[in-house]
C-alpha cells in the first residue's frame, strides 16, 4: 500500500529565503506524486505534479519538485519566500497500477515572517 | 466556467440529524472523492466513485453514505451514527481515478451542537 510521510509538521522562514517542505514517499508501484497548496478554509490548490516524466518538475507561483527514486522523496522548494506562501501544504501519492486512490501526508504548514 | 461547486460553505445541526452535503461538478470527470479534514490530520479518504452509480468505501466511512445517480453530482449524508461529525468536509474530481490530478470545492464546514 501506498503511503507518504510529510516530515515536518511546520516550518517558517523568512521572507525572501528559500523555502523546503520535505517529503518521503513509499509505493508498490511507480507513483504519481502531486502538491497541493490549501489557505485558510479554502479547498486545495494543485501547485505540481510527477507522472514519471521529467525528475524535476515545475510548478505555479515558483515552485518546483524533484523525485529522487533512490531516497523515495519528493520535497518541494522554492528559491525565495514571498508572504503569499504562508499555507498548509500537502505532499499526495498515487500508484499508476494500484488502488487508484490519492493518499494524503498530514500536511506542513507554512510561515513567512517579515 | 468549469468548476467543482459544494453547498452550503457553512452548515449547523443539531446533534442525531442527519444532514447532506452537496457536491456538483461540471468538469465532465468520470471520479468523484470526499475528503474528511481535522487539523493536524491531514486529508482523510470517505469515499470514492469511479463511475457513475458505483462507488467504494474510503478510509473513514462509517456514519456516512453517498450516491451516485448522475454523473456531475455525489452528495455525501452525514448520518447520526457518525460519532464525532464536526469536521471540514472537501469533495474533489478527477478525470478518472488515481493517477490524474484532483480539482477540489472550496469545502463545508460542517458543526454539530
Amino acid at each position: 500500500a501506498q503511503s507518504v510521510t510529510q516530515l515536518d509538521s511546520h516550518v517558517s522562514v523568512s521572507e525572501g529565503t528559500p523555502v523546503l517542505l520535505r517529503c518521503n514517499y513509499s509505493s508498490s508501484y511507480s507513483p504519481s506524486l502531486f502538491w497541493y497548496v490549501q489557505h485558510p478554509n479554502k479547498g486545495l490548490q494543485l501547485l505540481l505534479k510527477y507522472t514519471s516524466a521529467a525528475t524535476l518538475v515545475k510548478g505555479i507561483n515558483g515552485f518546483e519538485a524533484e523525485f529522487k527514486k533512490s531516497e523515495t522523496s519528493f520535497h518541494l522548494t522554492k528559491p525565495s519566500a514571498h508572504m503569499s506562501d504562508a499555507a498548509e501544504y500537502f505532499c499526495v501519492v498515487s500508484d499508476l497500477q494500484g488502488a487508484q486512490k490519492l493518499v494524503f501526508g498530514q500536511g506542513t504548514r507554512l510561515t513567512i515572517n517579515p | 466556467d468549469g468548476g467543482i461547486t459544494q453547498s452550503p460553505k457553512y452548515l449547523f445541526r443539531k446533534e442525531g440529524q442527519n444532514v447532506t452535503l452537496s457536491c456538483e461538478q461540471n468538469l465532465n470527470h468520470d471520479a468523484m472523492y470526499w475528503y474528511r479534514q481535522d487539523p493536524g490530520q491531514g486529508l482523510r479518504l470517505i469515499y470514492y466513485s469511479q463511475i457513475v452509480n458505483d462507488f467504494q468505501k474510503g478510509d473513514i466511512a462509517e456514519g456516512y453514505s453517498v450516491s451516485r445517480e448522475k454523473k456531475e453530482s455525489f452528495p455525501l449524508t452525514v448520518t447520526s451514527a457518525q460519532k464525532n461529525p464536526t469536521a471540514f468536509y472537501l469533495c474533489a474530481s478527477s478525470i478518472k481515478a488515481g493517477n490524474t490530478e484532483a480539482f477540489f470545492g472550496q469545502g463545508t464546514r460542517l458543526t454539530v451542537v
